[in-house]
């Protein structure tokens, strides 16, 4: 079947380095996608990954094992700005589908 | 920059009434979706269009239709709303990837529907 798995809840302090894994089950998959959700907002995209390493984008950087199902997401610096919810996402290859996980809800404090 | 814009912001049914909810996006993306999104269960799909006039059921279609009669607008139907589609829902639109590379989406701002 087709599974996501990420963790519901996590709290980081400003300044910090925190990192947001996710673990995926797909037939057939063409690439992981990482979004950041305020509250009462629209997802908007933050990365992609579709070969194995770690792509870098400022303070942000995601990282893919095809071989392992497994993803990350790492933040640096965090800013209470990023407190926010951050869904990861597989592109189900043969299919216009993508498969989202219930998304990690990251908290930032002072 | 892609837009993606959606007809209401917030909604308030009754139950029994038809619900209409517009999507419109301005690339000229052949994929557009609609999710609904629940506390704890996350984004899930209940229609998605590939191309003017067709259409696939994704996950959760029960209770709901869809309508596509040009490229940019895609729209969701509730037939009869019942208190249990109160949800937010979200449009999305796409290009079309390959086998083995895939576009992200853009989603529009959301609907918080309510049905009383």
């Amino acid at each position: 079947g087709q599974n996501i798995d990420q963790p519901t809840e996590m709290t980081a302090t400003e300044g910090a380095i925190v990192q947001i894994n996710c673990t995926y089950q797909t037939s057939g998959f063409n690439g992981l996608f990482w979004y950041q959700q305020h509250a009462g907002e629209a997802p908007t995209f933050l990365s992609y990954n579709v070969l194995d390493g770690l792509e870098e984008k400022g303070r942000f950087s995601s990282f893919l094992s095809r071989s392992k199902g497994y993803s990350y997401l790492l933040l640096k610096e965090l800013q209470m700005k990023d407190s926010a919810s951050y869904l990861c996402a597989a592109g189900l290859s043969g299919t216009y589908k993508y498969i989202f996980g219930t998304g990690t809800r990251l908290k930032v404090l002072a | 920059d892609v837009k993606v814009t959606q007809s209401s912001r917030y909604l308030v049914k009754r139950t029994g009434e038809k619900v209409f909810l517009e999507c419109v996006q301005d690339m000229d993306h052949e994929n557009m979706f609609w999710y609904r999104q629940d506390p704890g269960l996350g984004l899930r799909l209940i229609y998605f269009s590939y191309d003017v006039k067709m259409k696939e059921k994704g996950d959760i279609p029960e209770g709901y239709s869809v309508s596509r009669e040009k490229k940019e607008r895609f729209s969701l139907i509730l037939e009869s709303a019942s208190t249990n589609q109160t949800s937010m829902y979200l449009c999305a639109s796409s290009l079309t990837g390959t086998s083995s590379f895939a576009y992200e989406q853009y989603f529009g701002p959301g609907t918080r529907l309510t049905v009383t």
